[in-house]
């Protein structure tokens, strides 16, 4: 089974610059979310999406970050304009969210962002 | 809101050794996961438990989950380097679908 696909890996950017990363779920996943992990802490949910709409967009701070899941596949997260704080990795992870698949979520590899 | 704690936050340790992490939360919860990650790696998923009294164990790592007093613990025995990682516990709460990272433990085993 295919993995969550998440690129680019790496991105360097100027503050104030905007930059987006994409990540394509497992086959069948309906559930997608977007979590930020800053260096040295958990990740923390920016947003999760259960097919193409939006389930829980409480902490993406909305003003500079937006997130897209068009046909309920593949997602994008855009931020613009970037600030130093937005310096993390960007995980993407999906889920079928049932007792036969165990509960489990499937994580991506991350895009690792660092604004300068 | 929900509160996930672990401590130690940085553990080190000698191979052969046996210690426990441990994890609390604050509310009522019907899934608690272990995650491994490695430096500059993804989350590698280690055990799911679901319910009071559930214990799993993989290997050197048993980890088990007392909802009543919101409580999981990962033990591990006679620790080896190739432990060596940073591990997370993390919360699904009642009624929700979306996972709460507590902070992580580092974990470095040394010879």
């Amino acid at each position: 089974e295919a993995g969550v696909a998440q690129s680019p890996r790496y991105k360097i950017i100027e503050k104030r610059q905007s930059v987006a990363f994409w990540c394509n779920p497992i086959s069948g996943h309906a559930t997608l979310y977007w979590y930020q992990q800053i260096l040295g802490q958990g990740p923390k949910l920016l947003i999760q999406f259960q097919n193409n709409g939006v389930v829980d967009d409480s902490q993406l701070p909305k003003d500079r970050f937006s997130a897209e899941r068009l046909k309920g596949v593949d997602s994008t997260l855009k931020i613009q304009p970037a600030k130093l704080e937005d310096s993390a990795v960007y995980l993407c992870a999906s889920s079928l969210g049932s007792y036969l698949s165990g509960y489990g979520y499937t994580f991506g590899s991350g895009t690792r962002l660092t604004v300068v | 809101e929900l509160k996930v704690e672990q401590n130690p936050l940085f553990l080190s340790m000698q191979e052969g050794k046996n210690y426990t992490i441990y994890c609390n939360y604050s509310t009522t919860s019907d899934r608690l996961y272990w995650y491994r990650q490695d430096p500059g790696k993804s989350l590698e998923s280690l055990f799911v438990l679901l319910s009071n009294g559930a214990v799993k164990q993989e290997g050197r790592l048993m980890a088990s989950l007392d909802t009543k007093a919101r409580l999981s613990t990962l033990h591990i025995t006679a620790a080896v380097h190739d432990l060596s990682a940073t591990y997370f516990c993390a919360v699904v709460p009642s009624g929700y679908s979306t996972l709460t990272f507590g902070k992580g433990t580092m974990l470095l085993v040394s010879p």
